[in-house]
């Protein structure tokens, strides 16, 4: 069974440039979150959704942070302008949301802004 | 909303030892489940136990840890720390009220084992 997917790996930018992070989930998982993680802190959520929908995004900083699922499928994180504090790791995660709550992660993309 | 309070940063032990990691929590919810993840160096965090009964030991890989709602507390133990051992912990919780699984993570805390 393939894992969840991320990519880029690694990123670098300059403040005020544009990044999109991608994810392929685990084939069938209908629950997918993205994860914030600064240096030495922990998994810190930014949005979920299950299929389509989003679920919650209450954290998502919205003025420059904006996250899509539009199939149910892959999903896409992107920061419009970024930040040097959105310097961090992005984790991407899955699960079946109807009986299993644990979540399988991907390698994250980790972020750098100059 | 929920927090998770691991209050170790890092913890170092010796191999062969017993190592303890401390996990408490707070939510408003009553259907939740508790975890604990464990990321090796340049890994994706993976699960490594999980459970939702109150007072039940859960064992895996070695380690275990029992759920106490009286004390809102989900303790991670290992008889004798290994070497391959040493990573970051990170316990979590997750309230599925209305359907819907939201997880919190602690800060984590790192084990060390050295020989």
């Amino acid at each position: 069974e393939a894992g969840v997917t991320q990519s880029p790996r690694y990123a670098v930018l300059q403040e005020g440039q544009a990044v999109s992070f991608w994810c392929d989930p685990i084939s069938g998982h209908d629950t997918l979150y993205w994860y914030q993680q600064p240096r030495d802190q922990g998994p810190q959520l930014l949005v979920y959704f299950r299929d389509e929908a989003v679920i919650d995004n209450s954290q998502l900083p919205s003025d420059r942070f904006s996250a899509v699922r539009p199939k149910g499928t892959n999903s896409t994180l992107k920061i419009q302008s970024a930040k040097q504090g959105d310097t961090a790791t992005y984790l991407c995660a899955s699960s079946f949301g109807g009986s299993n709550e644990r979540l399988f992660f991907g390698h994250g993309t980790k972020l750098s802004v100059l | 909303g929920d927090s998770v309070t691991q209050t170790e940063g890092l913890v170092t032990v010796t191999e062969g030892l017993p190592v303890k990691l401390n996990c408490t929590y707070q939510t408003t919810y009553l259907t939740i489940a508790f975890f604990w993840y464990v990321q090796y160096l340049n890994e994706a965090p993976q699960v490594l136990l999980k459970s939702s009964t109150d007072n039940k030991r859960t064992e895996h890989q070695g380690f275990h840890a029992t759920l106490h709602k009286s004390s809102s507390s989900f303790h991670l133990q290992k008889s004798s720390a290994q070497l391959s051992d040493s990573a970051l912990y990170y316990c979590a919780l997750s309230d599925h009220t209305g359907g819907n699984y939201k997880p919190t993570f602690g800060k984590g805390t790192s084990l060390v084992v050295h020989p």
